[in-house]
This record gives structure tokens, C-alpha cells and sequence, in this order.
């Protein structure tokens, strides 16, 4: 256990529902990053907060997600009309000088 | 072509064994990472490097930066470090982090 939470852990939705994930980081890291893993492949970087602003989004990061971190503490990503496209592991991870501190992910499986 | 490039892609090795795994990079960074992670997807991160070389117990992270590669060892493998190692890059620019797929590793006891 790293002291990074997710929530919900597995999350199985139809298309066209809306999804929403929350992370809570390690409390004193001002750093959380999104990623999101397909099977066989390496986590790819989603965004990254920096405290309360979202100072970078990949160009993977579509209309339909969004990610907020409103107090700088827990940060959560809303996927709106879900895809089966969509279906993979969300990890979160927070840092506070470097080295990140992943969680366990959400498995989202869309059908 | 992913801005990572790992190798090999899947490695086994019986017990004891002397292992490395590559990393290959292409673009600028300020850290490089590697991180382990096991079946039941949860990931640890093993060493954050900006030059030279990290030990941590039997593990052993060295980076060129010339050269844009790193490596990582294990030395005496055994059957618990079977896991997916994955190596990422922090870009230079700003906070994009780029990931290879993953070198998964069996030991075999």
C-alpha cells in the first residue's frame, strides 16, 4: 500500500454512460497524475496537476474526459459518454519531488 | 516509434541469474524511472535517475544520458521478482511522462 487510494477499484458501465473516478493522494503531495493502461501496455500519461491547476493534458485527454483537483487534495476524472474504447486500468499517482507513488488503479470495463 | 523503447519484451530466467533490462529513449528528460509492476497491476516505482547509477539491494539502475539509454539489473534473481519492469522519462519540456511497454520477467526457482 503506497498511501494513494482509488475509488471505485473496478467500475463495469454500458456505452454512453458517464464515469467518474476519484484518487486520493499521499496528503502532503502538491503533484497527481492521471494514466491510463491498455493489457500489454505501458501506463500512458493522461495529465498532471500541480496542487489545484491542471498545468498538462496529453492530447489522449478527449473532450469527453475531464479531471479536476478543486482543493488541491483529491483529484477526480469524469469520462462523459463512455466508449468501449474507454475500457482500461486508471492509475493515479502523486509525488512531491520526484519519485511518484502510483495507486492501485480503477479497471474500467465499458460494454 | 514510442519515444521509450524497452528490450527484451518478455525475459526468463532461472533463479540466480544475473538479469538486465534496457531502456532506450529518444527525447530530452529531466528523470528517468523504472517501476515494477506485478499480475495484480499494482506498481512500485524502483529509482528515479537523472545521471549515473542507483542500488537499491539486489537492484542496480544506471543511465547514459549521452546516450540516451539505461539499464537495469537484478542481481541473484528470484521467483518474487517476477513482475513487469517499466521505464518511463520525464520530458525536459514540462511534466509529460512517456512509458515503455513493460519488460516482463519470469524466474524460474
Amino acid at each position: 500500500d503506497t498511501g494513494v487510494s482509488q475509488n471505485p477499484r473496478h467500475k463495469i458501465t454500458k456505452r454512453g454512460q458517464n464515469v467518474t473516478f476519484r484518487c486520493d493522494p499521499i496528503s502532503e503531495h502538491n503533484r497527481l497524475y492521471w494514466y491510463r493502461q491498455t493489457l500489454g501496455q505501458g501506463p500512458e500519461f493522461l495529465t498532471y496537476f500541480q496542487n489545484e491547476a491542471q498545468l498538462e493534458k496529453s492530447r489522449l485527454l478527449s473532450d469527453r474526459f475531464s479531471a479536476e483537483r478543486p482543493k488541491g487534495s483529491f483529484s477526480t476524472l469524469e469520462i462523459q459518454r463512455t466508449e468501449q474504447g474507454d475500457s482500461a486500468m486508471y492509475l493515479c499517482a502523486s509525488s512531491l519531488s520526484g519519485t511518484q507513488y502510483f495507486g492501485p488503479g480503477t479497471r474500467l470495463l465499458v460494454l | 516509434k514510442n519515444e521509450v523503447e524497452q528490450s527484451p519484451q518478455n525475459l526468463t530466467a532461472q533463479e540466480g541469474e544475473f538479469i538486465t533490462i534496457n531502456c532506450s529513449y529518444s527525447v530530452g528528460i529531466s528523470a528517468l524511472h523504472w517501476l515494477q509492476q506485478h499480475p495484480g497491476g499494482g506498481i512500485v516505482s524502483l529509482f528515479m535517475l537523472s545521471s549515473g547509477k542507483k542500488k537499491h539491494g539486489r537492484l542496480i539502475a544506471t543511465i547514459n544520458i549521452q546516450e540516451k539509454h539505461s539499464s537495469l539489473h537484478i542481481t541473484a534473481s528470484h521467483p518474487r521478482d517476477s513482475a513487469v519492469y517499466i521505464c518511463a522519462v520525464r520530458s525536459k519540456t514540462g511534466n509529460q511522462f512517456y512509458f515503455g511497454t513493460g519488460t516482463s520477467l519470469t524466474v524460474i526457482p
